[in-house]
C-alpha cells in the first residue's frame, strides 16, 4: 500500500459526459502528480500541484482541469469526454517538488468511456 | 514521436538467470533515469535511478547501465525470481524540468520458474 488513494478505482461513462476524479496523496506530502496512460503506451505526465498551487503543466487537454484543495487532496476533472479519453489515470504523490524518485503512485482509475 | 522507447513489449527469463531489460532516448536533454516496477492494479513503484554523469549504478540484485554515446540504458537483475514478473518502465527527466518525466511504453517481464 503506497499510502495514495485514488477514487473511484473504475468508471464507466459516455461520451460527452464530466467525470471528477479523486487523489488522496500520502499523509505529509505537498506534491500531486497526475498522470495517463492509455493503452500500450507510457505515462503521460498530466499536471503538477504543490501545496495547492498549480506547479508544472504537462500534455494536459483543455477539457481537463485539476485542483489541490486546503486539505490536499487532488481532482482531475474530465469534461466532454470522448472515446480516445479511455484510459488508466493515476496520481502520484511526493515531500518535495520534482522529486519524482520519491513519489509514490496511487493503484489508479480506469476510465471507460463508451 | 516517442522519446523514451521500450521496443520489448515483453521478455521471458529463467528464474534464476539474468534479465535485461533495454531502453533507448532519442533527446540528449535528460539527465536523469529511473526506473519503474508496476504490478497489476497496483501503481508503478521506483526501483532505481541513475544521472547521466554515471554510467552505472548498482542496488542489490538491480544494475542500470547508461550508455551516453549510444542513447541507450539498460535494466539487469541478476539473478531474476519470480516476484520480479512485473511491467518495467523507462522513464527520464528533461534537464530543463524538476517535474516532468518522460516515460517508455514498459516491458512485461515473466520470470519462469
Amino acid at each position: 500500500d503506497s499510502g495514495v488513494t485514488q477514487t473511484p478505482k473504475h468508471l464507466i461513462t459516455a461520451t460527452g459526459q464530466r467525470v471528477t476524479l479523486r487523489c488522496s496523496p500520502r499523509s505529509g506530502d505537498l506534491s500531486v502528480y497526475w498522470y495517463q496512460q492509455s493503452l500500450d503506451q507510457g505515462l503521460q505526465f498530466l499536471i503538477q500541484y504543490y501545496n495547492g498551487e498549480e506547479r508544472a503543466k504537462g500534455n494536459i487537454l483543455e477539457r481537463f482541469s485539476a485542483q489541490q484543495f486546503p486539505d490536499l487532496h487532488s481532482e482531475l476533472n474530465l469534461s466532454s469526454l470522448e472515446l480516445g479519453d479511455s484510459a488508466l489515470y493515476f496520481c502520484a504523490s511526493s515531500s518535495r517538488v520534482g522529486a519524482m524518485s520519491e513519489a509514490f503512485f496511487g493503484q489508479g482509475t480506469r476510465l471507460t468511456v463508451v | 514521436d516517442q522519446q523514451v522507447k521500450q521496443n520489448s513489449p515483453s521478455l521471458s527469463v529463467q528464474e534464476g538467470r539474468i534479465s535485461i531489460l533495454n531502453c533507448d532516448y532519442t533527446n540528449s536533454m535528460f539527465d536523469y533515469f529511473l526506473w519503474y516496477k508496476k504490478y497489476p492494479a497496483e501503481g508503478p513503484t521506483f526501483l532505481i535511478s541513475i544521472s547521466s554523469i554515471k554510467d552505472k549504478n548498482e542496488d542489490g540484485r538491480f544494475t542500470v547501465f547508461l550508455n551516453k554515446s549510444a542513447k541507450h540504458l539498460s535494466l539487469h537483475i541478476v539473478p531474476s525470481q519470480p516476484g520480479d514478473s512485473a511491467v518495467y518502465f523507462c522513464a527520464a527527466r528533461p534537464m530543463d524540468s524538476n517535474y516532468q518525466l518522460i516515460w517508455g511504453a514498459g516491458t512485461k517481464l515473466i520470470i519462469k520458474p
